[in-house]
């Protein structure tokens, strides 16, 4: 399953299968980027970074893919886990803009079907 | 260590009254950050501690929000007069210094949820 994370809030996969989460940034002067999934009723939790330098990252099931020519972010995970539940965050941070903060999109909802 | 802790977990209060949330960041983590999030929407930047001076604040920070780190340590988040428009999660998060490994990396607490009657 593919999902636009700004555009479509919603993504329902079956277990087992690969599920992309897509995200657009806006600053073109971000250096770096975040995924974080949070599941009901907990804080933020940290999945995968990747500086711009970088186009593809990957960890344990997750790939983060990075095209800066269209801004665009996205997070791949590999057979899917009911586990796998939560809201995803992508966001953003440009070290040099006095921001210190992360900026975070709006999020994308997967839903693992058993 | 135990992550990042805040407390309470829940607040309820009715409109007017004033609360308060604490936040004990990672101990060796010098940054730590303030954030408002609402159903159905991401963390929004509130405010940022280096050490006990505060160097950044957004505009979401009205006059009757304040946030203090008096010894670089714990850090507390006042609202004055709630509004219900003040119902959110309240997260805390921390960094370790920068330069240090992982010092991109916010590590959020698990928030304080309150409710304004």
């Amino acid at each position: 399953g593919e999902s636009v994370g700004l555009h479509l809030p919603t993504l329902s996969v079956q277990e087992g299968d690969n599920s992309i989460i897509n995200c657009a940034y806006s600053n073109s002067a971000s250096d770096y980027f975040i995924w974080y999934k949070q599941e009901s009723g907990k804080g933020p939790q940290f999945i995968i970074d990747i500086r711009s330098n970088m186009d593809k990252r990957q960890g344990q099931r997750v790939t983060v893919l990075l095209n800066k020519t269209v801004k665009h972010l996205s997070l791949q995970i590999a057979a899917t886990q009911p586990g796998d539940s939560a809201v995803y965050f992508c966001a953003e941070n440009n070290s040099g803009g006095g921001a210190d903060g992360l900026t975070f999109g709006k999020g994308t909802h997967l839903i693992i079907q058993p | 260590d135990t992550g990042v802790s805040q407390n309470p977990r829940h607040k309820i209060t009715k409109r007017g009254q004033n609360v308060t949330f604490r936040c004990d960041p990672i101990s060796e983590h010098n940054r730590l950050y303030w954030y408002r999030q609402t159903l159905g929407q991401g963390p929004e930047f509130l405010t940022y501690f280096q050490n006990e001076a505060q160097l950044e604040k957004s505009r979401l920070l009205s006059d009757r929000f304040s946030a203090e780190r008096p010894k670089g340590s714990f850090s507390t988040l006042e609202i004055q007069r709630t509004e219900q428009g003040d119902s959110a999660m309240y997260l805390c998060a921390s960094r370790p210094r920068a330069g240090n490994s992982g010092a991109n990396v916010l590590t959020f607490g698990a928030g304080s949820r309150l409710t304004v009657l």
